[in-house]
């Protein structure tokens, strides 16, 4: 199984909502990250997680609040959103943290409208 | 500055033909370039990884080739299907142990019957 899921595939929030993402992996992968992707755009990494430990965040807004209850589970609080925050999310994981020449495996992503 | 540039930026055309997307990197210390095909609305999906002493990577109809002296790289697409509409992504990772891709702005690849 070479799979990660997301949930949910769309959400629409409003700016004064809390809304969670859910991402998922079951290959035993120690290296799980947050992307935010705009249209036309590559993807940006906002977050990763190294043995479940915050390792990377790079300089994101509070409003984005990771979690990594376990090995498996990622998520990502949503609080307080900006229409500028409408985009693509991406969650990745990687076998071992620092990627060296392992695959990085994307899940299909969430698309957050912030209305 | 860390920098990876693709061209074209978008590219049309038929099914059963042949086409060549360009990477060009200025990214130090060079680890490995990856080629990812994303669909639009989906998450990017891995064709290959390339590290500098490696030239030529395949997978099927897919064939990366690297050039690190003159930090270039191409992804030959053969007998183009449609199925093969989608963005293709130049990717390089800075350094052996890091997290951090620098990633290309994508070529838009349509292939039209």
């Amino acid at each position: 199984d070479t799979e990660v899921t997301q949930t949910p595939k769309h959400l629409v929030m409003g700016m004064t909502n809390k809304k969670s993402l859910k991402c998922e992996q079951h290959m035993g992968h120690r290296a799980m990250y947050w992307y935010k992707q705009k249209a036309k755009k590559p993807p940006e990494l906002m977050f990763v997680y190294s043995y479940e430990k915050l390792s990377i965040n790079e300089s994101v807004p509070s409003r984005f609040s990771p979690e990594c209850p376990n090995s498996s589970l990622l998520n990502l609080h949503l609080h307080a959103l900006q229409p500028e925050d409408s985009a693509l999310y991406l969650c990745a994981s990687s076998q071992v943290p620092g990627l060296r020449e392992y695959e990085q495996y994307f899940g299909p992503g969430t698309r957050l409208t912030v209305t | 500055k860390n920098q990876v540039e693709q061209s074209p930026q978008s590219l049309i055309i038929l099914e059963g033909k042949n086409c060549t997307l360009q990477c060009n990197y200025t990214v130090s210390p060079f680890s490995n370039l990856r080629w990812y095909k994303q669909d639009t609305g989906r998450g990017p999906v891995s064709l290959t990884i390339m590290t500098f002493s490696e030239n030529t990577k395949s997978n099927g109809r897919y064939t990366a080739t690297l050039d690190a002296d003159t930090k270039q790289s191409s992804l030959h697409i053969t007998a183009s299907q449609l199925s093969d509409s989608a963005s293709y992504i130049c990717v390089v990772s800075a350094g052996y142990n890091t997290d951090k891709l620098i990633f290309g702005t994508g070529t838009r690849l349509q292939v039209f019957p």
